[in-house]
């Protein structure tokens, strides 16, 4: 059974970085797509983007082109951890912010992907 | 991006009621369709994936079916501790979008 923790800043001023890291308890690191997703204050979910580790290989990342020149999502194998970088943080992007566990299943061809475990959520709250 | 459109965007149903929860996508996305479920507070909870399949360890009182643009999720008999929030997520294309939750209250 995979378990998720989440920890980071929570308070940050405008134009700084944020950044969160996310350690993988169970289960294998390797093959998965690892997650970050955010939900601004009573609205709902957005997602970030993802990594794709492979044993062996360095991850592929895709990002949400409304964040892709802001983000970098990275892990680091020897501690099953991935993190999350935003830059120059604004007040739109005070939200609660998950890591996630992406899974593919050949239910459907090809594979369809679903979040099947989250971490417990860091609220960043980006206030002058 | 791939907009998803759920209606309602709150409902209100007694213990035992049957309620259905429509997703609507912009485009076809074949059965590329998740659903979560959000309580307050939470992060959300995996429910079913590829439109119909329920994840394990979820009551069987979940459903979901669709195809094309248009999805539903159902709960059958409602119990109390189903009162949260729905969301509907496709995993078509990138990037990944989600519904703007459905929100349920137990009467």
């Amino acid at each position: 059974q995979v378990h998720l923790q989440q920890w980071g800043a929570g308070l940050l001023k405008p134009s700084e970085t944020l950044s969160l890291r996310c350690a993988v308890y169970g289960g294998s690191f390797s093959g998965h797509y690892w997650t970050w997703i955010r939900q601004p204050p009573g609205k709902g979910l957005e997602w970030i983007g993802e990594i794709n580790h492979i044993e062996n290989h360095s991850g592929s990342t895709t990002y949400n082109p409304s964040l892709k020149s802001r983000v970098t999502i990275s892990v680091d194998t020897s501690k099953n951890e991935f993190s999350l970088t935003l830059s120059s943080v604004t007040a739109a992007d005070t939200a609660v912010y998950y890591c996630a566990r992406g899974l593919l299943s050949s239910v459907v061809l090809p594979s369809i992907k679903y979040l099947d475990s989250w971490g417990q959520g860091t609220l960043v709250t980006v206030s002058s | 991006d791939i907009q998803m459109t759920q209606s309602p965007s709150s409902l209100s149903a007694s213990v035992g009621d049957s309620v259905t929860i429509t997703c609507r996508a912009s485009q076809t996305i074949n059965n590329y369709l998740n659903w979560y479920q959000q309580k307050p507070g939470k992060a959300p909870k995996f429910l079913i994936y590829a439109t119909s399949n329920v994840q394990s360890g979820v009551p069987s009182r979940f459903s979901g079916s669709g195809s094309g643009r248009d999805f539903t999720l159902t709960i059958n008999s409602l119990q109390p501790e189903d009162s949260a929030t729905y969301y509907c997520q496709q995993s078509y294309g990138s990037p990944l979008t989600f519904g703007g939750g459905t929100k349920v209250e137990i009467k």
